[in-house]
């Protein structure tokens, strides 16, 4: 399969523990987006890289949020201190130019 | 704020064809039209996208009135597989990096 990978698929923590989330876009694809999607709402933007370079960052994206891509090639997305709203899908696309090529998400539960 | 409206949900009989409306009557003219599926559980699914002109592929048929001020996502065939969330999107081509602004979408049930 040589589409966007996300791992891991489903994540369970505490209120204030940090955890990671990883990427890996379809190859020589040079943008990556990251997205957020709480339940019944449509995926909402949380930043965009053009190669290794973080290029937007959404008003969503608080401090505690995290994100790098740093050779270019996989991203990582990290949130320090999570807290229960932080519970949703959070999504990865990447694009050769315009069309976008969505992952199949993490799901992060914040107890 | 999404720049298209979507009714909430429709439903379709299974083989028939499912017609998907989707308004964007505020639509720049170098703004595409972009279709994205959204399965139970599973990340969007890109479907086609579109300028002005109508525009066909394996998995649906895009029809975009003269004005292009609203939109049809035609499946020719619907199958059960086909329901899911669908989403009608406009996005400037080739100019702001390019996010996409997600609505609330129309959730398709195919019947059998």
């Amino acid at each position: 399969d040589t589409g966007v990978s996300q791992n891991p698929r489903h994540k369970i923590t505490k209120r204030g523990q940090n955890v990671t989330f990883r990427c890996d876009p379809i190859s020589e694809h040079n943008r990556l987006y990251w997205y957020r999607q709480t339940l019944g709402q449509g995926p909402e933007f949380l930043t965009y890289f053009q190669n290794e370079a973080q290029l937007e960052k959404s008003r969503l994206l608080s401090d505690r949020f995290s994100a790098e891509r740093p050779k270019g090639s996989f991203s990582t997305l990290e949130i320090q201190r999570t807290e229960q709203g932080d519970s949703a899908m959070y999504l990865c696309a990447s694009s050769p130019t315009e069309t976008q090529y969505f992952g199949p998400g993490t799901r992060l539960l914040v107890l | 704020d999404a720049k298209t409206t979507q009714p909430p949900s429709m439903d379709c009989a299974e083989g028939r064809a499912a017609n998907l409306p989707c308004n964007h009557s505020t639509i720049s003219g170098n703004e595409y039209v972009y279709w994205y599926r959204q399965i139970h559980s599973q990340g969007p699914q890109y479907i086609i996208h579109g300028l002005k002109n109508n525009e066909t592929n394996e998995m649906a048929s895009l029809i975009i009135t003269e004005d292009r001020k609203s939109s049809t996502l035609i499946l020719p065939h619907a199958t059960l597989r086909d329901t899911a969330v669908y989403y009608c999107i406009v996005r400037d081509y080739g100019g702001s990096q390019g996010n996409l602004i997600f609505g609330k979408g129309t959730k398709l049930s195919v019947k059998p």
